[in-house]
């Protein structure tokens, strides 16, 4: 079974201060690991992903992503907040021996993330 | 850029009623999903679809079917809508290849079974 932790429900960060989302893992292989974001009414929009490779993964609008094997984490940060991130955030996983093909991917409950002025 | 469309973003239904949600895809992506999103649930998967009249469980199937005719299109069936199928519903897709691509999701169609 394949699961994912966001441990908190809201951060809150100052614009231009550095920002930090959490997420934890539990897979029995391998995992593939994505986020997400939400702005308000509409759909989730893929920010970036890590497959392989360099632990320090790049996405959309200046985020990054650390994978960390030793702590089953793949935290989402930032290094300067704009009010315009304030979005719902989702950390997803799937287990790269996960049978039976399809994209069957097990999500977190989701942080929401408040930057303000 | 793709796009994936969902035919209604607020319906409103009685307890009893079969309700139809419609999804169409225009980028001829073999993969589809149904989530529904809950506050403190995160999005759980209710059925997916690998190919065109394929189709497989998630998480949460109960009282749900699926009919994926066409490739583009992917329905979503609640026989005998509850209230406690109100809800927040989305639809995905995704392209099947080399790498792990990421999922495409349209706005939502939001629920409420009264």
């Amino acid at each position: 079974a394949q699961s994912v932790a966001q441990p908190e429900d809201q951060v809150n960060v100052a614009e231009g201060n550095p920002l930090t989302v959490k997420c934890t893992y539990s897979v029995s292989g391998n995992p593939y690991l994505f986020w997400y974001v939400q702005y308000p009414n509409r759909g989730l929009q893929f920010l970036l992903k890590y497959i392989t490779g360099d632990n320090l993964v790049k996405g959309s609008y200046g985020f990054e992503a650390e994978f960390n094997k030793s702590q089953t984490s793949f935290h989402l940060k930032k290094p300067s907040a704009l009010v315009s991130d304030s979005a719902l955030y989702f950390c997803a996983v799937r287990d790269r021996r996960a049978a039976g093909g399809g994209n069957k991917l097990t999500f977190g409950t989701g942080t929401q993330l408040k930057v303000e002025l | 850029d793709v796009k994936v469309t969902q035919s209604s973003r607020y319906l409103v239904k009685r307890t009893g009623e079969k309700v139809f949600l419609e999804c169409v895809q225009d980028m001829d992506h073999e993969n589809m999903f149904w989530y529904r999103q809950d506050p403190g649930l995160g999005l759980r998967l209710i059925y997916f679809s690998y190919d065109v009249k394929m189709k497989e469980k998630g998480d949460i199937p109960e009282g749900y079917s699926v009919s994926r005719e066409k490739k583009e299109r992917f329905s979503l069936i609640l026989e005998s809508a509850s209230t406690n199928q109100t809800s927040m519903y989305l639809c995905a897709s995704r392209r099947v290849g080399s790498g792990e691509s990421p999922l495409h999701f349209g706005n939502g169609t939001r629920l409420t079974v009264t």
